[in-house]
C-alpha cells in the first residue's frame, strides 16, 4: 500500500471547523483512503473512506483532490471530544494489514 | 453492548511467564484482527482470521506468539516465555467483509516486569 503523510500535531478551535491534510503521492487506482482515530486510552475508531469522489457522514467529511494525491478530513464543527490522533490510511480491498503511522495529534482548544 | 469487547483490559506479569487474551468480536462480523500498539507509535498488525481459519500472520508474531478462533467467534492471543519487549497494547478489531471499517475494541494493556 502506498504511505502517507501526516503533520505530527495540529491544534484547532472548538466550534470551528478542522482540517486534517493528509499526502498520498503513490497511491495507485484501487487504492480507498481511509481515516481512523484514535482516543487516549481507547482502541482506533473508523471515520470514513473513499476512493475518489468525496464522502460525508454523521461523523466528517472527505475530500479528496482530483489526482488523488491528497485528501483532507474535515470536522466541521469541532468539539473538545474531537482531541485524538487521526490517521490517514491507504489500502487496497484485500489488504487485511492496516498500516497505521504515527497519526497526527489534534487538540482542540477551547 | 455489541462492541468488540477484550480481556483483561490491564495485565501486568513478571518475564517468562505465559499470557492468554480474549477478543470478542460483534456477533455477525465473520474477519478478526489482532494489532499490537506500543507508546508513540500506531498499532501494528499481527494476524487476521476470517471465521475460524488464520489466513495472515506478520514476521512480528515471534514462535512465542500464537493465536487461534476455534468456532469463528471469539479469538485469543497467547504469549508465551514473556519479555520486557511484549509490553504494548494488544488490540483486537473485526469486520464484516472487506469494505468497511473496523471496529476495534479498547484493547488490553500487557506490562512485563
Amino acid at each position: 500500500d502506498a504511505k502517507t503523510t501526516q503533520p505530527p500535531s495540529m491544534d484547532c478551535a472548538e466550534g470551528r471547523a478542522a482540517n486534517l491534510p493528509c499526502n498520498h503521492s503513490t497511491i495507485s487506482g484501487n487504492e480507498y483512503v481511509y481515516w481512523y482515530r484514535q482516543i487516549h486510552s481507547q482502541g482506533p475508531q473508523y471515520i470514513i473512506h473513499g476512493l475518489k469522489n468525496n464522502e460525508t457522514n454523521e461523523m466528517a467529511s472527505l475530500i479528496i483532490t482530483e489526482d488523488r494525491k491528497s485528501s483532507t478530513l474535515i470536522l466541521p464543527h469541532a468539539t473538545l471530544r474531537d482531541t485524538a490522533v487521526y490517521y490517514c490510511i491507504v489500502r487496497v480491498y484485500g489488504n487485511n494489514r492496516l498500516a497505521f503511522g504515527k497519526g497526527n495529534q489534534v487538540v482542540v482548544i477551547p | 453492548d455489541t462492541g468488540v469487547s477484550q480481556d483483561p483490559r490491564h495485565k501486568i506479569t513478571k518475564r517468562g511467564q505465559n499470557v492468554t487474551f480474549r477478543c470478542d468480536p460483534i456477533s455477525e462480523h465473520n474477519r478478526l484482527y489482532w494489532y499490537r500498539q506500543t507508546l508513540g507509535q500506531g498499532p501494528e498488525f499481527l494476524t487476521y482470521f476470517q471465521n475460524e481459519a488464520q489466513l495472515e500472520k506478520s514476521r512480528l508474531l515471534s514462535d512465542r506468539f500464537s493465536a487461534e478462533r476455534p468456532k469463528g467467534s471469539f479469538s485469543t492471543l497467547e504469549i508465551q516465555r514473556t519479555e520486557q519487549g511484549d509490553s504494548a497494547m494488544y488490540l483486537c478489531a473485526s469486520s464484516v467483509g472487506d469494505h468497511y471499517g473496523y471496529t476495534f475494541g479498547s484493547g488490553t494493556r500487557l506490562t512485563v516486569v
